[in-house]
């Protein structure tokens, strides 16, 4: 699975609620991603990081945010700002430009 | 900026036939091709991939896919599809750059009948 562990597997929260996912890996990656997937459709880059201590945005930021503060570590917080936050997100990581492993995906409902 | 077509969202074969998945990109460079497979309710599984050198690509679970450049396409194939194939099967296509991220399909379902 390339050693990416997110957690939890699912989350539920209240409206107006921000909510951290959490993503790990120990494969010593320099990359790493966060998706979201909607029912029925592909994926979705929210965020990407290349190197620690540096992200940017990917076709739909706004209303998350993320931090590279470790190499290993890539959380991501779904703000109160996101309009529709229900939704399965995945975390990816890998080689610059290369594949991507990915882990479980987290399925966070907004209630 | 690059783009990835899959155009059969739904595709149905029985057990034993063969399969062929669809890919166009658009990418102005030489790209770097991927297919990835998901489980339902899990995270996606590399297949394949391709960066360079022969066309023809060898992957895991038997499958194999084919860059052809003067159609833009990677179409994935397997010559005996099994049950547990069954699943959503996404072609991405890599930034040839330092950035380096990859945009996907939509995804095409497979269902295999018995």
């Amino acid at each position: 699975d390339g050693g990416i562990t997110q957690s939890p597997k699912y989350l539920f929260r209240k409206e107006g609620q921000n909510v951290t996912l959490s993503c790990e890996q120990n494969l010593n990656h320099d990359a790493m991603y966060w998706y979201r997937q909607d029912p029925g459709q592909g994926l979705r880059l929210i965020y990407y990081s290349q190197i620690v201590n540096d992200f940017q945005k990917g076709d739909i930021a706004e209303g998350y945010s993320v931090s590279r503060e470790k190499k290993e570590s890539f959380p991501l917080t779904v703000t109160s700002a996101q309009k529709n936050p229900t939704a399965f997100y995945l975390c990816a990581g890998g080689p610059r430009g290369g594949e991507q492993f990915f882990g479980p995906g987290t399925r966070l409902t907004v209630l | 900026a690059q783009s990835v077509t899959q155009p059969d969202i739904h595709i149905t074969v029985s057990e034993g036939a063969s399969l062929e998945l669809r890919c166009n990109y658009s990418y102005g460079a030489t790209p770097y091709l991927f297919w990835y497979v998901q489980s339902p309710g899990q995270g996606l599984q590399l297949l394949l991939k391709y960066f360079s050198g022969d066309t023809l690509v060898q992957g895991i679970k038997g499958f194999e896919a084919e860059f052809k450049r003067s159609q833009s396409s990677f179409n994935l194939r397997k010559p005996s599809v099994h049950w547990s194939d069954a699943a959503e099967y996404f072609c991405a296509v890599g930034e040839n750059t330092n950035a380096g991220k990859s945009t996907f399909g939509d995804g095409t379902t497979l269902t295999v009948k018995p």
